[in-house]
């Protein structure tokens, strides 16, 4: 069974930055693609940013590009999402999503973090 | 960008009737790249069908995924109770990744 375990999230300052983590397991983690993808309050999902299993190719929405770095660890079945330059528009509960193989649709869920970026 | 406009916003039905969404992509998706997802409160969302037509692991027969290109639509033969939730589409093609703004299907 696949088991996503999210960490990182909490509160921060417009500006500042925040480092989100997903431990994987119950799969061959390198095989697959991975995702963020996330819901501001009251609003839809919103895709965020891709990461490829072999070759480690990213991906980003076009709100995030520039700010956040999409990356994994293979060795430690580890998904992060480095954060800076946080907005307000960048709070939301962020999802950590596995894919299936090379493509970077969402298989299964995390339970969500949540980021609140205010003063 | 692929734009996905879903539709209706809200579908206001009861227990065992027949729900029709549809999603439609402002440019053909590639390779019937969509993906269905449901969402319900509290919980996180969960995939329903993918590549247009294939039922995830452990999704009933009454959920069906049909269309091509940039029309399709998702069908839920008769709504059982835990039915009643948000429905996206995404597209997963090409990136952005992007998913369309959600239906919701309530009770009536």
């Amino acid at each position: 069974e696949v088991h996503l375990v999210q960490s990182g999230g909490g509160l921060v300052q417009p500006g500042g930055s925040l480092r989100l983590s997903c431990v994987a397991s119950g799969f061959r983690f390198s095989s697959h693609v991975l995702n963020w993808v996330r819901q501001a309050p009251g609003k839809g999902l919103v895709w965020v940013s891709s990461v490829s299993g072999e070759d480690g190719s990213t991906f980003y929405a076009d709100s995030v590009k520039g700010r956040f770095s999409i990356s994994r660890d293979n060795s430690a079945n580890t998904l992060y999402l480095q954060m800076n330059r946080l907005r307000a528009d960048d709070t939301a509960l962020y999802y950590c999503t596995k894919g299936l193989l090379t493509f970077p649709l969402s298989t299964s869920w995390g339970p969500g973090t949540l980021v609140t970026v205010s003063s | 960008e692929i734009v996905l406009t879903q539709s209706p916003g809200t579908l206001s039905l009861s227990p065992g009737e027949r729900a029709t969404l549809s999603c439609r992509a402002s440019q053909s998706v590639r390779s019937n790249y969509l993906a269905w997802y449901q969402h319900s409160p509290g919980q996180a969302p969960r995939l329903l069908i993918y590549g247009v037509y294939s039922r995830a692991t452990a999704i009933p027969d009454r959920f069906t995924g049909s269309g091509s290109g940039t029309d399709f639509t998702l069908t839920i033969s008769r709504l059982e109770p835990e039915d009643f939730a948000v429905y996206y589409c995404q597209q997963y093609g090409d990136s952005p990744f992007t998913f369309g703004q959600g239906t919701k299907v309530e009770i009536k």
